[in-house]
């Protein structure tokens, strides 16, 4: 039971463009929100985070957008550049534990 | 900082022997470390936390005696697939949290591919 969804599991996005990926979850309690990077043959890295408190974060190119009604977050990259091309998980979390659950990834080409 | 380093990066091993993966980090100490598992176009799935000096707490419908987790050190876990099989190939990532971190502050190896023929 996939408590948390990324539906497209690949985007391909022109340079100088936005990319939004998407997120969406299932449980209500979840509080936190993340966004990871992943490279081939690394680790996922962190990129930006939400709490529920808020329904937008922004961090120099990335925007974080969330909506508590719709289950749903969004990652929004402007502009988009080529070192931007990865894997992009979300994570959510609930409470006071140290565990995320992560979604499917997507996988961003952002070409020139 | 925050580097996180796993060992070996890839290993193929035969049907019934057992793997050993250590998960360092090397530039600061984790109380806490988490292992993950990763199938194909699959999410990361969260085996288990475990905490130096005390067992870990593995998820649900993960066999205990099966990944078999040590955390001995506040730098270094170990995660032992006892008896492997080939349905036990996967890509297993861990993670560290630093001593003091917020609550969600982890950082993840490079990951290990296991391969089990």
């Amino acid at each position: 039971d996939q408590q948390v969804k990324q539906n497209s599991p690949s985007l391909s996005v022109q340079e100088g463009r936005i990319s939004i990926l998407n997120c969406d979850y299932t449980n209500s309690m979840f509080d936190y929100f993340l966004w990871y990077k992943k490279y081939p043959a690394e680790g996922p890295t962190f990129l930006i985070s939400i709490s529920s408190i808020k329904d937008k974060n922004e961090d120099g190119r990335f925007t974080v957008f969330l909506n508590k009604s719709a289950k749903h977050l969004s990652l929004h990259i402007v502009p988009s550049q080529p070192g931007d091309s990865a894997v992009y998980f979300c994570a959510v979390s609930t409470g006071t534990a140290s565990k995320l659950t992560f979604g499917t990834g997507t996988r961003l080409q952002v070409t020139l | 900082g925050a580097v996180v380093s796993q060992h070996p990066s890839r290993v193929i091993c035969k049907s019934g022997t057992s793997v050993k993966i250590e998960c360092r980090s090397l530039d600061f100490q984790a109380t806490t470390m988490f292992w993950y598992r990763q199938f194909p176009k699959k999410s990361l799935m969260l085996m288990a936390t475990s905490n130096e000096g005390s067992k870990a707490t593995y998820e649900q419908g993960v066999e205990k005696d099966k990944f078999l987790i040590n955390h001995a050190s506040l730098t270094l876990s170990t995660l032992t697939v006892t008896s492997a099989h080939p349905e036990d190939s996967s890509f297993y990532i861990c993670s560290a949290k630093p001593a003091g971190a917020r609550r969600l502050e982890q950082f993840f190896g490079p990951g290990t591919r296991l391969t089990v023929l």
